[in-house]
């Protein structure tokens, strides 16, 4: 089983261009989560999805926006991206609700520098 | 928000040596977790303890719990190796998960 999939692994990208980070689960997990890793700063939660077809914002969600057409994928996409963006990218589910706990599956992450 | 805090925020240790982190928290929680990230790897979960709960243990694992203090604590014994690794607590208290900075530890053979 593979669990999470994120690509690409890593991302050179110039300040000012468009990028989607994808993030697809074989897990049949109804909650989808992006966080940010900063080096000091911990996990930082950008957006999540509790099931198809909802999202919301977590704690630093402005310059990003997702979509969740369906249950196994939740992509990130960053319409015109700045230098504060570079960061490494996680995708996480979860099995949220169908028991009164929430861990979470992390993917391997996207490192992505943006110039 | 970020409420996981954990300390200290590094840890050098011999092999076989008893690894102790603590991790506090502002508001009520339904749960608080422990997960581990070795280096350019994904997090994984390692203990979760209900807020009904002030002990568990799973393993090598010692996981605490006091409410009212708003604290836990992280405890690994007869630490290996493999055991390098950064650590992070994370709080649910709203079915989304609070993480903190993370604690680094390193094991010496």
């Amino acid at each position: 089983t593979a669990g999470i999939t994120q690509a690409p692994t890593s991302q050179i990208l110039a300040a000012g261009r468009s990028m989607t980070l994808r993030c697809t689960q074989d897990m049949r997990h109804n909650a989808m989560y992006w966080y940010r890793q900063d080096l000091g700063l911990g996990l930082r939660l950008i957006h999540y999805s509790n099931t198809a077809g909802t999202t919301g914002k977590g704690e630093v969600p402005d310059g990003y926006s997702v979509s969740r057409a369906n249950t196994d994928d939740f992509p990130l996409t960053l319409a015109s991206a700045v230098p504060s963006q570079t960061s490494v990218y996680f995708c996480a589910s979860s099995d949220f609700g169908s028991s009164d706990y929430n861990e979470q599956f992390f993917g391997p992450g996207t490192r992505l520098t943006v110039l | 928000s970020q409420q996981g805090e954990e300390d200290p925020q590094a840890l050098s240790i011999q092999e076989g040596e008893n690894a102790t982190m603590n991790c506090s928290y502002k508001t009520s929680i339904n749960n608080l977790q422990w997960y581990r990230q070795n280096s350019g790897r994904g997090l994984v979960h390692l203990i979760l303890i209900r807020s009904n709960e002030r002990e568990k243990h799973s393993g090598r694992l010692r996981v605490t719990l006091d409410t009212s203090k708003k604290s836990s604590s992280l405890l690994i014994t007869a630490s290996r190796a493999a055991d390098t690794a950064s650590y992070f607590c994370a709080t649910d208290g709203n079915n989304r998960l609070a993480f903190g900075k993370g604690n680094q530890v390193v094991v010496i053979p």
